[in-house]
């Protein structure tokens, strides 16, 4: 069965560094969306992808992160530099289509920043 | 603002009680509600949609537009439904809005 993949899974790094994250979404998924999870709370869309496109990034801190998908495939995800408030869980999804509801999510990254 | 709120952060009830997680919701628009499922050491997948009306491992969820619910239910736990459960609001362009989420634990 297919699955979201998602590298590394877990990533420890000190504040002010750079650090990026690998997304390989379910073939054929057309849309694809990075998540954060806080300990304690629910995911928090960070981007949205419909092919190489960004559909919703209101909510990417924009200064320090940075989101792209160049072939409409796999996605990256870089936080420069990063902060302590940064640790949290990274969430990759992907969908069919934009419109299709459900999402399968990927195994998550989680980051430390000390 | 969209939100959706889950009440209990922890849940634990005894295998063949019954079960319900709570969630409210606050949506301006045609809502389109979802539960969501994280068993120990799974990925979060996704349990049932309101639209699809359907019931999947007992569990059902009927959206309550005047209470703006949609509490997930079981009428008998078992001891493998313990997970972390979320509900979800879907805005426009199937933007997923989640919940803090319900820690079910059923003791045997």
């Amino acid at each position: 069965e297919a699955e979201v993949a998602q590298s590394p899974r877990y990533k420890i790094t000190e504040k002010s560094q750079a650090v990026a994250f690998w997304c390989d979404p379910i073939s054929g998924h057309a849309t694809l969306y990075w998540y954060r999870q806080i300990l304690g709370q629910g995911p928090e869309l960070l981007v949205q992808f419909q092919d190489e496109s960004v559909v919703d990034d209101s909510q990417l801190p924009k200064d320090r992160f940075s989101a792209e998908r160049l072939k409409g495939v796999d996605s990256t995800l870089k936080i420069q530099p990063a902060e302590l408030g940064d640790s949290a869980m990274y969430l990759c999804a992907s969908s069919i289509s934009f419109s299709s509801g459900e999402q399968y999510f990927g195994p998550g990254t989680r980051l430390t920043v000390t | 603002a969209q939100r959706v709120t889950q009440p209990e952060k922890l849940l634990s009830v005894f295998k063949g009680a019954p079960v319900e997680l709570k969630c409210n919701y606050s949506y301006s628009g045609s809502p389109e509600l979802f539960w969501y499922v994280q068993y120990s050491r799974q990925r979060l997948q996704l349990l049932l949609r309101h639209i699809s009306r359907e019931s999947i491992k007992g569990f059902t969820a009927d959206l309550n537009k005047g209470e703006t619910s949609f509490h997930l239910k079981k009428p008998f736990a078992q001891e493998e439904d313990s997970a972390m459960y979320y509900c979800a609001l879907s805005q426009g362009a199937q933007k997923l809005v989640f919940g803090q989420g319900t820690r079910l634990t059923i003791n045997p």
